[in-house]
């Protein structure tokens, strides 16, 4: 199995430009989601997707889209960059669909994704 | 709301050495925790965990206790290795696996 394939591993966007980073897990794996990474500051939850159809926000969401046509892929799209999204993001999936016994359970990460807005 | 503190980096020590990093929390009722460690160039993988007051989790020569008396989950190693050199993450769930939460991590570095 891949895990958790994250594309592309580096990008450098101009301010006012726009892309999807991409995210796909053959798992089968109903949660998914998108953290940002920042020094000093962890992990930040952006997005995230209890299945197919289904997104809710996380602590960040502001200048960020998901959706979720497929079990499989979890796409996070910059409608318009800015220098505050310079990050490293990284998609994580998981079998948790929420209950007490799924707070037991673990996420699976990519590599991430280096993203520079000029 | 929730929360998660760890100790600043980044942490020196030399082989062999013994190794704590400090993880206290913020949480209503009973989270999940986590530790949580990402090396070089990869994506976080996790390290170990516990889900009640009192449990120990343990994995690789790490252990980390669930304090609920302290609100604490530190993680030690008897004897650190070179390739124990990461950043490491504390984490805690209280939300059925939807929104796990981490601190900002602390970076080890271990010389041989």
């Amino acid at each position: 199995n891949a895990g958790v394939t994250q594309t592309p591993k580096f990008q450098v966007l101009k301010t006012g430009q726009s892309m999807t980073l991409q995210c796909a897990q053959d798992m089968n794996h109903e949660y998914m989601s998108w953290y940002r990474q920042d020094p000093g500051m962890g992990l930040r939850l952006i997005h995230y997707s209890v299945g197919a159809g289904i997104t809710d926000q996380g602590e960040v969401p502001n200048g960020y889209n998901v959706s979720r046509s497929t079990t499989e892929d979890f796409p996070l799209r910059l409608l318009s960059a800015a220098p505050s999204q310079t990050s490293v993001y990284f998609c994580a999936s998981s079998y948790s669909l929420g209950g007490r016994a799924a707070t037991n359970e673990k996420l699976f990460f990519g590599s991430g994704t280096q993203l520079s807005v000029l | 709301g929730d929360s998660v503190t760890q100790m600043e980096g980044p942490v020196t020590l030399s082989e062999e050495a013994f190794l704590t990093i400090n993880c206290t929390y913020t949480a209503t009722g009973y989270p999940s925790l986590f530790w949580y460690v990402q090396y070089p160039g990869e994506g976080l993988q996790l390290l170990l965990k516990a889900t009640k007051a009192d449990d120990k989790g343990s994995n690789k020569g790490f252990e980390a206790t669930y304090r609920k008396e302290t609100t604490s989950f530190h993680l030690e190693k008897g004897s650190v290795q070179v390739s124990d050199s990461a950043v490491y993450f504390c984490a805690l769930d209280n939300t059925g696996g939807f929104k796990t939460i981490f601190g900002a991590g602390t970076r080890l570095f271990v010389k041989a």
